[in-house]
């Protein structure tokens, strides 16, 4: 268990339709980072939060958003969902980036999605 | 623009055998870390090992050692005495970026089978 959480684990939805997805950190760590698996695409940086504030993006669409509360849990929102949105969402965690220092991202469960 | 590159999409190894998933990396980037993850086909990201690119020795931890050749540009997971548990796939991943981004990218991981 790495101590990161994700709900729900399993969601099921129709095109266009638009889905929350939820993770909580490790206890103390203050950077979130999603991630989406896709057969397709592989494992794809989506964005990064530290403190509440976005700190870096990768390929996330623009039917995507997130945020990072004030409790350090993040949400995932996805929104006109297409077909292709079908894939496994991770959430995972680290401490705080030292300078040169590569902290290890622990990844939480994951919320498998599928659109149909 | 930072890459990874894993070449070996399966692999086969016989119960209680050593065996070596090969990583090669692209990085114009003088700090760097990388690091492996295994992914059980019950989908969750496991960390297993990482390598900062400064660090003199190679990582190890329990059964898994990283053969870090930094002028080749590889970072190489051996597993020793491979275990059924073992079976799973196996990705390399390196930090892109500095400072408080922490992103990781992926290869397009190794599937290991170990066999009785």
């Amino acid at each position: 268990d790495s101590g990161v959480t994700q709900t729900p684990k399993h969601l099921i939805t129709a095109t266009g339709q638009r889905v929350t997805l939820r993770c909580s950190p490790r206890s103390g760590d203050l950077s979130v980072y999603w991630y989406q698996q896709s057969l397709d695409q592989g494992l794809q940086f989506l964005i990064q939060y530290y403190n509440g504030e976005e700190r870096a993006k990768g390929n996330i669409l623009e039917r995507f958003s997130a945020q990072q509360f004030p409790d350090l849990h993040s949400e995932l929102n996805l929104s006109s969902l297409e077909l292709g949105d079908s894939a496994l969402y991770f959430c995972a965690s680290s401490e705080r980036p030292t300078r040169g220092g590569a902290k290890t991202q622990y990844f939480g469960p994951g919320t498998r999605l599928l659109v149909l | 623009a930072q890459k990874i590159t894993q070449t070996q999409p399966g692999m086969f190894v016989q119960e209680k055998e050593a065996v070596t998933l090969d990583c090669t990396y692209d990085t114009s980037d003088q700090s760097y870390g990388l690091f492996w993850y295994k992914q059980p086909s019950s989908g969750e990201m496991i960390f297993l090992i990482y390598q900062g690119s400064y660090d003199e020795q190679n990582a190890t931890e329990g059964r898994y050692s990283l053969n870090f050749q930094k002028a080749r540009k590889s970072a190489n997971l051996v597993i020793s005495a491979s275990q059924l548990g073992d079976s799973a796939m196996y990705f390399c991943a390196m930090r892109e970026g500095g400072g408080a981004t922490n992103k990781l990218i992926f290869g397009t991981g190794t599937l290991l089978a170990v066999q009785p």
